[in-house]
Order: structure tokens, then C-alpha cells, then sequence
């Protein structure tokens, strides 16, 4: 079975510029989170869509929004960057959305970095 | 809010030694899961290991087993046999169970231990 794809694996972007990241969970997986990893600040939980539903989010301003197709697949949008919005954004997906002792796979990130 | 705590940013090993992580964290809840992690340069966040917060069993993976202790609200693990294969940073994770606000799979990190492992 495939694992988690994302898509693109670096980015380059300026400030102000908007930028679209893509995830690919395992198949048959529905529920997909995405999580920003800095330095400073550590793993944060953006937010999670389960059944193209955004389930949870985290505390990130509206410049950071995402969704979910039917087939599952995932894209986070940032708009307005800024050069703190330079990180690894990590995807992850789980197979049993209503149970919450399925793990999370996780993808092997997008590094965006906002000159 | 729940938060985790992992104390040791860095730590090393001898190979084929044993090396254990801390990690304590801080919750109201009382059902909950806990998961370690590990994230080789690759970056690829991997799951090592995974504890229910109503099994009092501690689990088990291969090498890698876990000292959970719910009162006390720690969580550290135990690399056994380290190989060279281990090094990497480890993170510490909380989410909740389904009894508060519903599902979710919202993982609270802690700020991760890096291990070396010499050889």
C-alpha cells in the first residue's frame, strides 16, 4: 500500500504571495491532518477533515484555510505569506475516523520557505 | 489545555546499551491516548509506540517499551538494544479520547529529545 504523498517536497514563495500544498493519504483512509513543524514553536496542529469536514483546527489565523475531495485527498492553502510561515507542513492520515485508536501516518512534509 | 513535556532536548547512547526518554504531560481527561514518535532526517514522522490511557499494561514494541505512569502523569520510553538504525528525534504525543468534544485525531506534541546513538 502507498503511504502518504505530499506534494510538492520544497517550495520556495515571497511574502505575499499564496501558496497551495497537496496530501495524498493511504487508501481507503479519510481522515487527514495537517500539522506545521518549526524550530521555535515545535509540531502544531493546524487542522483535521474527515469526510471533506473540517473537523478540528487549531489556533492559526484565517490565512491558513484547507480542504478535502470526496476522494480524500487534502491541500492547505496559506495566503498573505509571511516569512514566519517558512516550515515543514507535515500531513497525516488515519483509516477509522470515528475510532480513536487508529494511529496516524504521516507524509514526508513539505518545506516551504518564504523569502 | 493539555500540554507535553519532554525535558531532555538531547541524548546519546552506546550501541547495543539501553537508553530511556521522559516525557510527562498534563491533562483533566481521563481517557486518552499517548504515542511516541520518531523522525529521522528523512523527516518522516514514524510511530514507534502507542498507549491506551485505561490499559495499565505497559506496551511493548520489539526494543522499544513504554513506563507509563497514569498518576503521575509520565510517559517515558525505553530503547533496548540501541542500534545505529535508532538515531533520531523522538517526540511525545497526546490526543484525547472520544468522550470530550468528540472525534478528532489532534496530536499535542512535546518539543521532542534527540538521540545519538555512537557507535
Amino acid at each position: 500500500k502507498a503511504g502518504v504523498t505530499q506534494t510538492p517536497r520544497y517550495l520556495i514563495k515571497t511574502r505575499g504571495q499564496q501558496v497551495t500544498l497537496s496530501c495524498s493519504p493511504i487508501s481507503g483512509h479519510r481522515s487527514v491532518s495537517w500539522y506545521q513543524q518549526t524550530p521555535g514553536q515545535g509540531l502544531q496542529f493546524l487542522f483535521e477533515y474527515f469526510s471533506e469536514t473540517q473537523r478540528n483546527k487549531g489556533n492559526f489565523p484565517g490565512r491558513f484555510s484547507g480542504r478535502q475531495f470526496s476522494n480524500s485527498r487534502s491541500e492547505m492553502n496559506v495566503s498573505t505569506l509571511e516569512l514566519g510561515d517558512s516550515a515543514l507542513y507535515l500531513c497525516a492520515s488515519s483509516g477509522q475516523g470515528a475510532s480513536y485508536n487508529s494511529p496516524l501516518h504521516f507524509g514526508n512534509g513539505t518545506r516551504l520557505t518564504v523569502t | 489545555a493539555q500540554t507535553v513535556t519532554q525535558s531532555q532536548p538531547e541524548m546519546s547512547v552506546q550501541e547495543a546499551e539501553t537508553v530511556t526518554l521522559s516525557c510527562t504531560y498534563d491533562t483533566s481527561e481521563s481517557d486518552y491516548y499517548l504515542f511516541w514518535y520518531k523522525q529521522p532526517p528523512s523527516r518522516q514522522m514514524i510511530l514507534v509506540i502507542r498507549q491506551e490511557a485505561y490499559k495499565q499494561q505497559n506496551a511493548t514494541e520489539n526494543r522499544f517499551s513504554v513506563n507509563f505512569q497514569k498518576a503521575a502523569k509520565s510517559f517515558s520510553l525505553k530503547i533496548s538494544d540501541s542500534q545505529l538504525g535508532d538515531a533520531a528525534m523522538y517526540f511525545c504525543a497526546y490526543r484525547s479520547g472520544g468522550n470530550y468534544g468528540g472525534a478528532t485525531n489532534k496530536l499535542i506534541f512535546g518539543t521532542g529529545t534527540l538521540l545519538a546513538v555512537q557507535p
